[in-house]
């Protein structure tokens, strides 16, 4: 079974000021990894994810998250953060096998960007 | 359609009444999932659907909920004999199978259900 802790249930911070969202893992099999975001009154949208190769993994908007295995993290980072990141952030693993199911997320953290 | 499209967005109901929430998925998408929001709760697995197989019904809280997919595309949540508990955003997903690329969710806006 797997399992997703996300520590940090808010966490805010300035305009441009850089940012670390934790998420720790727990699985017997290895797993993809996935960050999804939450705009205010918006579903979920994947941010960006690990399915192999290079551990570090970036999105469009400059997010990144590094997966390390020793650690069981797949923490995300922004450098400098916008008014417009403030959403809340999933993290979520699969057991990466054909039509896989029962993703397993965590409890989310709201990130609050202040001006 | 172009994305998951979830109705109603908004329920308002009283205890005891029976609501039903509806989730069209993606044109192609064989998977489906129903999950439940609750504050500080994080998303909480309810069913999973794919293609013709039964059903992972193994997140459903009670009795109380159920759920079905006609023709492999449009779900429907039943919750009968509502209780305050059951208030959350209720959120469907799809995707399509078959390949490690395609392991992506693709989530509706929600549908908040509020129990008086």
């Amino acid at each position: 079974a797997q399992s997703v802790t996300q520590l940090d249930s808010q966490v805010p911070v300035f305009e441009e000021a850089p940012v670390e969202l934790r998420c720790n893992y727990s699985s017997s099999v290895s797993v993809y990894l996935f960050w999804y975001v939450q705009y205010p009154n918006q579903g979920l949208q994947l941010l960006l994810k690990y399915l192999s190769g290079s551990t570090l993994v970036e999105s469009i908007n400059g997010f990144e998250a590094e997966f390390n295995k020793s650690q069981t993290s797949f923490h995300l980072r922004k450098p400098s953060v916008h008014i417009s990141d403030t959403a809340e952030y999933f993290c979520a693993v699969s057991p990466p096998t054909s039509g896989t199911y029962k993703y397993i997320f965590g409890t989310g953290t709201r990130l609050k960007v202040l001006a | 359609g172009a994305g998951v499209s979830q109705s109603p967005s908004n329920k308002v109901t009283e205890k005891g009444k029976d609501v039903e929430l509806r989730c069209d998925p993606i044109s192609g998408h064989t998977a489906l999932y129903w999950y439940r929001q609750s504050l500080g709760q994080g998303l909480e697995f309810l069913i999973y659907f794919q293609g013709n197989s039964a059903p992972d019904k193994s997140g459903l809280p009670s009795d109380r909920f159920s759920a079905e997919r006609t023709g492999g595309s449009v779900s429907t949540l039943t919750i009968q004999r509502t209780q305050q508990e059951d208030s959350a955003v209720y959120l469907c997903a799809s995707t399509r199978t078959g390949s490690s690329g395609a392991n992506v969710l693709t989530f509706g806006a929600g549908s908040r259900l509020t129990v008086l």
